[in-house]
Order: structure tokens, then C-alpha cells, then sequence
């Protein structure tokens, strides 16, 4: 199973938006809505950000969403903020009933 | 409230094998797969497999199978990654993370470190 294509770097200044995509394929994000996005601090373990594609948990800002379109997902960031400089993963459920991360985006906020 | 609690760094000489521990609690241990996934020195995330804690049974990912074995303890709510036959470049931290109802990772364990070294 090959990673999700991620682009390696984004950047933004405060206060605007940004978008990571997430490219997969009709065997993972494109056959399914089990797409996800964590945010990755230094030295921290992940913390999920979006699940179901669209759905954020409890406690998570809704500056944060998601989307998806064929065999791409998308995270979209508004508001940037200092703190969300940060590691960003996306992943997908696949047909061989396994799990597949993206490569990870670093976000800059400048 | 849902804890996931990952055991101690290790180090490890080529060729050995490292059990790797993560306690839960604070939810019903066996209506939740566990997931270990690792992280190489300045890499991103690389999922290994998935164990369901209520029959055991297992999914591993291609490139791990034949050297690990993920296996529960449900009179202790803990689940356990081996990982045998270890080379430098096993070196990562390694996370336990459960997964909710849509098939993502909704709490980590802290990761444990486990450094393969001569």
C-alpha cells in the first residue's frame, strides 16, 4: 500500500487560510469517507483533528475542517494561528482492510 | 476518562526482539481495535497493524509480516506489539492509539522509544 501523496510544506501568515491536500486512490480515500487528519506538535504524539472526513471531535476548533473530492481529501486551516505551526498527517481506511498514513505536511505560520 | 499508557524506552542489538506494552482505561477494552504505528527519527507515520482486543484477532501491514505479533491481555486491558528480528533502521518511537467508530485514531499512548544499536 503506497502512502497518501502529501505536499511536504505549506505555509501562511496569521490570520489567513490554508489547505493540505491529501491524494489517494479509489482503494482508500476515494472508496471510502474513513479519511482523517491529526496534528503532530514536536516531541508530542498525534492528536486527531478530523475523522470521517468531516466530523471534528469535542474540544477541537472549528477553524479546522475537512473535505474530500474523488480520491483527495482536503484539511483547511482559517485563523491561522502561531500554534498551528505544526506536522500534519491524513489518513485512510483501504480495501485490504488496512491503514494508510499520508507522507505529513509541515505548516509554517510566518 | 479514556487513558492509553504506553511502557518504558528500550534498546535493542540487531537481531533481538522488543515487546512493547500499552495499557487502557477509562472505556470498555474489548469494543475498540488498538493500532501501533511508528515514527523513524525525523519521519512521518507508518501504520503497522491492528489488533481487536475482543477476539485477539490481528491485521498486519505486508512489510511487518513475519516478525510482529500484536496480542491482548483482557484480565489487564493491555495490548502488546513484538516486533522480532530488529534492524537500526527499526529505530522509532512507537505509538499505541485506539480507534473510534470511523476507523480513525482518536486517543495515542505517549509512544515508546525503542533504539536498535550495536
Amino acid at each position: 500500500q503506497s502512502a497518501l501523496t502529501q505536499p511536504a510544506s505549506v505555509s501562511g501568515s496569521p490570520g489567513q487560510s490554508i489547505t493540505i491536500s491529501c491524494t489517494g486512490t479509489n482503494s482508500d480515500v476515494g472508496a471510502y469517507n474513513y479519511v482523517s487528519w491529526c496534528q503532530q506538535l514536536p516531541g508530542r504524539a498525534p492528536k486527531v483533528l478530523i475523522y470521517h472526513v468531516i466530523k471534528r471531535p469535542s474540544g477541537v476548533s472549528n477553524r479546522f475542517s475537512g473535505s474530500k473530492s474523488g480520491n483527495t481529501a482536503s484539511l483547511t486551516i482559517s485563523g491561522l494561528q502561531a500554534e498551528d505551526e505544526a506536522h500534519y498527517y491524513c489518513t485512510s481506511y483501504t480495501s485490504s482492510d488496512s491503514w494508510v498514513f499520508g507522507g505529513g505536511t509541515k505548516l509554517t505560520v510566518l | 476518562q479514556v487513558q492509553v499508557v504506553q511502557s518504558g524506552a528500550e534498546v535493542r542489538k540487531p537481531g533481538a526482539s522488543v515487546k512493547v506494552s500499552c495499557k487502557a482505561s477509562g472505556y470498555t477494552f474489548t469494543t475498540h481495535y488498538m493500532h501501533w504505528v511508528r515514527q523513524a527519527p525525523g519521519q512521518g507515520l507508518e501504520w503497522m497493524g491492528r489488533i481487536n482486543p475482543r477476539d485477539g484477532t490481528t491485521i498486519y501491514a505486508q512489510r511487518f509480516q513475519g516478525r510482529i505479533t500484536m496480542t491482548r491481555d483482557t484480565s489487564t486491558d493491555t495490548v502488546y506489539m513484538e516486533l522480532r528480528s530488529l534492524r537500526s533502521d527499526d529505530t522509532a518511537v512507537y505509538y499505541c492509539a485506539r480507534d473510534n467508530d470511523f476507523h480513525s485514531f482518536d486517543y495515542w499512548g505517549q509512544g515508546t522509544l525503542v533504539t536498535v544499536s550495536s
